[in-house]
């Protein structure tokens, strides 16, 4: 059974920095890419960053581009989203998402809140 | 980037009745790189369904979605209790970023 169980959120003061991390089990995790996907309180659903299987490659989007960091560890089925100059808008619970093979999301974690406020 | 726009914002139904969702696309979708989740109160969402027209594992066949181009629909052929959610489309059709489009709230009416 494929699970994905994030952690690291809380709350934070604009302009400081937040780790959240995902720990993968049930699947061949060096195998995916993985994605991190965030939902400000009562909003829709925004792609933030993904990371291929291998590491190598990694993309943002660009409201996050240069202050995140998307990273993984293989040897430990976890990938983490560093978060640094953060801002009111970040504010957001933060989905970590498996890829299939195709950059469609088959399995989601449960989220992981991260307020940004001072 | 390709904006999904759905609509309508809420659609007011009844168990029994049939739910058609829209998703259109400012420009073509790659193969068709469609995909649909739901997503209920206090959830994750859920992957309903992919490459426009392919159910996930363990969806039920009541929900089905087609289209291409730039015009997707999701149809949910008789409508159970459970259904009721905000249904998200998301494109994949390209390289990121992946968008989603604004959802749609399905509520019983």
């Amino acid at each position: 059974e494929v699970q994905l169980l994030e952690s690291g959120g809380g709350s934070v003061q604009p302009g400081g920095s937040l780790r959240v991390s995902c720990a993968a089990s049930g699947f061949t995790f060096s195998n995916y890419a993985m994605n991190w996907v965030r939902q400000a309180p009562g909003k829709g659903l925004e792609w933030v960053s993904v990371i291929s299987g291998s590491g190598g490659s990694t993309h943002y989007a660009d409201s996050v581009k240069g202050r995140f960091t998307i990273s993984r560890d293989n040897s430990k089925n976890t990938v983490h989203l560093q978060m640094s100059s953060l801002r009111a808008e970040d504010t957001a619970i933060y989905y970590c998402a498996k890829d299939s093979w195709r950059s469609f999301f088959d399995y989601w974690g449960q989220g992981i809140l991260v307020t940004v406020s001072s | 980037e390709i904006v999904l726009t759905q609509s309508p914002g809420t659609l007011s139904l009844s168990p029994g009745e049939r739910a058609t969702l829209s998703c259109r696309a400012t420009q073509s979708v790659t193969n068709s790189y469609l995909a649909w989740y739901q997503q209920k109160p206090g959830q994750a969402p859920r992957l309903l369904i992919y490459g426009a027209s392919s159910r996930a594992t363990g969806i039920p066949d009541r929900f089905s979605g087609s289209g291409s181009g730039t015009d997707f629909t999701l149809t949910i052929s008789r409508l159970e209790p459970e259904d009721f959610a905000v249904f998200y489309c998301q494109q994949y059709g390209s390289s990121p970023p992946y968008t989603f489009g604004q959802g749609t709230k399905l509520e019983i009416k």
